[in-house]
């Protein structure tokens, strides 16, 4: 079992829609959590990092269910602009220095 | 503000040729030091990590090393590539206790 697990899509979705993402991992100790973007070609940046209550930046919510062990991403009122990859991170210790693991990637293709 | 810089951004190199990438940090010390590599379709698989001047940890073996001669600065190198060493090379950087990473531009590197 791959340890972090995500949905390859593409997602496609009109603009203004909401669109969810998902991802599993399966290192029940694992101790933070992160989506990051990648555009076509570019090093992937940070999105947000993902909290036990959850959290919210301006269109983007971000989930953490540990009993489940999934992570998800609600991108609401959906821009041409959030066409991206989405990345699933995870760093299975928790100490300051990590080693992330990354999820492939679920893409979102966003149309006018 | 701190900076990651990463060079060159793309790179075409004979089977057998020598490789040096090179990636510098600046607007901080001491920090933690990683080498990615992306092959197409594929998550990003962790390489080498550094937390310290000539302290390198390799995490999969392979036809690559590492070398961190001054604090700031962190080298991926080999000195004969395969075909199977193409892929996206993306440095990242972190500093002890905080969470996520930041990555270089990286580096395209096909062998032909």
């Amino acid at each position: 079992r791959k340890e972090v697990e995500q949905d390859p899509g593409p997602f496609n979705v009109p603009e203004g829609a909401t669109v969810a993402f998902n991802c599993t991992y399966s290192n029940s100790a694992s101790q933070s959590f992160f989506w990051y973007r990648q555009d076509c070609r570019k090093e992937p940046k940070l999105l947000m990092s993902v909290y036990s209550s959850g959290n919210e930046d301006g269109r983007f919510t971000a989930q953490l269910n540990r009993a489940s062990q999934y992570i998800s991403l609600l991108i609401r009122d959906s821009k041409l602009s959030d066409s991206a990859t989405y990345l699933c991170v995870v760093n299975p210790t928790n100490t300051g220095f990590q080693k992330l693991v990354f999820g492939t990637g679920t893409r979102l293709l966003v149309s006018p | 503000s701190q900076t990651i810089h990463q060079w060159p951004a793309t790179l075409v190199q004979p089977v057998g040729s020598p490789l040096s990438l090179e990636c510098t940090v600046e607007g901080t010390s001491n920090p933690n030091l990683y080498w990615y590599r992306q092959a197409a379709g594929r998550g990003l698989q962790l390489l080498f990590y550094s937390v310290g001047i000539g302290q390198i940890s390799s995490e999969v073996p392979q036809n690559l090393s590492a070398s961190r001669p001054q604090d700031r600065q962190f080298i991926l190198s080999s000195k004969k590539l395969l075909l199977s060493d193409s892929g996206f090379y993306l440095c990242a950087w972190n500093r002890a206790g905080y969470y996520g990473y930041t990555f270089g531009s990286g580096t395209r590197l096909t062998v032909v």
